[in-house]
């Protein structure tokens, strides 16, 4: 099972701040990574697919990098909607697996 | 506009089976496969099963954790698919949630509907 390490568990950020999330896979995983977003309360979200694609109707700010074992997801200026609890997932090699989670909290 | 709508939640005994639903709209359902993700109370995602298109004879795979216990099934008529859970386990106790499957891409989310397995 391939075990994705994402960090920091935390992230306390300002409105306007840039934000970098990281996740790392235990084995490579090509570019098959994608990034969901989840507040309280409500289901996830698709933000990111194949490392570096955004979503249907996600904005310009959000944006993926890496491949193999080493990931990126960038918020470039956050929003007050963008303080939620972000997860990485891969779909190179089954069970498909996800991060633990980076919850972004506003500081 | 895609819609996943589970239903079937509640509380159970350990030991006991349940059956929740997904119904979906919004899209031709027989194109997709369709996943199971689950999420224990203030933990994080865990991806449950899948069920693969008429196309690839419904195949299904399933999570270590679930395995021989739980059971993915969809018809295609009704555009629902079922998670068949039983022999339940008080480590079962989760939101579960039904979401579009492009290999592996998990794009659309139901609401989710909660599982309590407790005596």
């Amino acid at each position: 099972e391939i075990v994705l390490t994402q960090s920091p568990a935390t992230l306390s950020l300002s409105p306007g701040e840039r934000a970098t999330l990281s996740c790392w896979a235990s084995q490579s995983v090509s570019s098959y990574l994608a990034w969901y977003q989840q507040k309280p309360g409500q289901a996830p979200r698709l933000l990111i697919y194949d490392a570096s694609n955004r979503a249907t109707g996600i904005p310009a700010r959000f944006s993926g990098s890496g491949s193999g074992t080493d990931f990126t997801l960038t918020i470039s200026s956050l929003e007050p909607e963008d303080f939620a609890v972000y997860y990485c997932q891969q779909r190179s090699n089954w069970p498909w697996t996800f991060g633990q989670g980076t919850k972004v909290e506003i500081k | 506009e895609v819609q996943l709508v589970e239903s079937g939640g509640g509380l159970v005994q350990p030991g006991r089976s349940l059956r929740l639903s997904c119904t979906a709209s919004g899209f031709t359902f027989g194109d997709y496969a369709m996943s199971w993700v689950r999420q224990a109370p203030g933990k994080g995602l865990e991806w449950v099963g899948f069920i693969r298109t008429k196309r690839f004879a419904e195949t299904t795979e399933y999570a270590a954790s679930v395995k021989g216990r739980f059971t993915i099934s969809r018809d295609d008529s009704k555009s629902i698919a079922y998670l068949q859970m039983s022999s339940l386990k008080t480590e079962d106790t989760a939101v579960y949630y039904c979401t579009r499957d492009d290999a592996g891409t998990f794009d659309y989310w139901g609401q989710g509907t909660l599982v309590t397995v407790s005596s």
